[in-house]
């Protein structure tokens, strides 16, 4: 089974709309860490949001937030008014603590596409 | 921020030739350094965790022969693609993480990888 799900390979959206980009993760490590990166089009990975499984409150990160459904195991990143600029490809990745081994899951990414 | 230099940016060599990339933390002292490899339009897959000074765990599937990982001092760690061979082609990125990364948010920081072209 998939560890990180992205459901939404592609998406187009327009200029300064909210965009909601949608992550599901398995894990039956009680003390994880979910993050959220952009890959633009030069290939470098820019760290964007993180989120703890022991967290109370959403993450948030100027006009990026987390809307962190642990119950329901997701992980979705918000984006407010976006910016042609924020075209890219958006990774969801998680850090499971508990198991020793440090390395990124990540899911297979949304390319999104903003829009004029 | 935290910085992670990587080098070479690409690299176009022919068949046969062993390949050396390098992932450097500049400011800061990297416990642990991660090796990942994206093919076109697809995800980071995690290739190995090296720790300084002790042996690299590689992920299931990879060669410990052939992609050979040194992480000798706290801020280098270098990749070794030996006897590359056109299937080997890939964008490899390297990510380092201070050591009490794990229990906080503190995030992998990227650098910005390598285009390896095997002939």
């Amino acid at each position: 089974a998939q560890k990180i799900t992205q459901t939404q390979p592609g998406m187009f959206v327009q200029e300064k709309e909210a965009v909601t980009l949608d992550c599901t993760y398995d894990t039956s490590d009680p003390s994880y860490g979910l993050f959220w990166y952009k890959q633009p089009s030069s290939g470098e990975m820019i760290f964007l949001i993180y989120q703890g499984s022991y967290d109370q409150q959403n993450a948030t990160e100027g006009r990026y937030s987390l809307n962190f459904q642990k119950a329901r195991k997701s992980a979705n990143l918000v984006i407010s008014a976006s910016q042609l600029g924020d075209s890219a490809m958006y990774f969801c990745a998680m850090r499971e603590v508990g198991g020793g081994a440090d390395g990124l899951t990540f899911g297979k990414g949304t390319h999104l596409i903003i829009q004029p | 921020g935290a910085v992670v230099s990587q080098h070479p940016s690409r690299v176009i060599c022919k068949s046969g030739t062993s390949v050396k990339i390098e992932c450097r933390s500049l400011d800061f002292q990297a416990t642990t350094m991660f090796w990942y490899r994206q093919f076109p339009k697809q995800s980071l897959m995690l290739m190995a965790t090296s720790n300084e000074g002790s042996k690299a765990t590689y992920e299931q599937g990879v060669e410990k022969d052939k992609f050979l990982i040194n992480h000798a001092s706290l801020t280098l760690s270098t990749l070794t693609v030996t006897s590359a061979h056109p299937e080997d082609s890939s964008f490899y990125i390297c990510s380092a993480q201070k050591w009490e990364a794990r229990y906080s948010n503190q995030p992998q920081h990227f650098g910005d990888g390598t285009r390896l072209s095997i002939l």
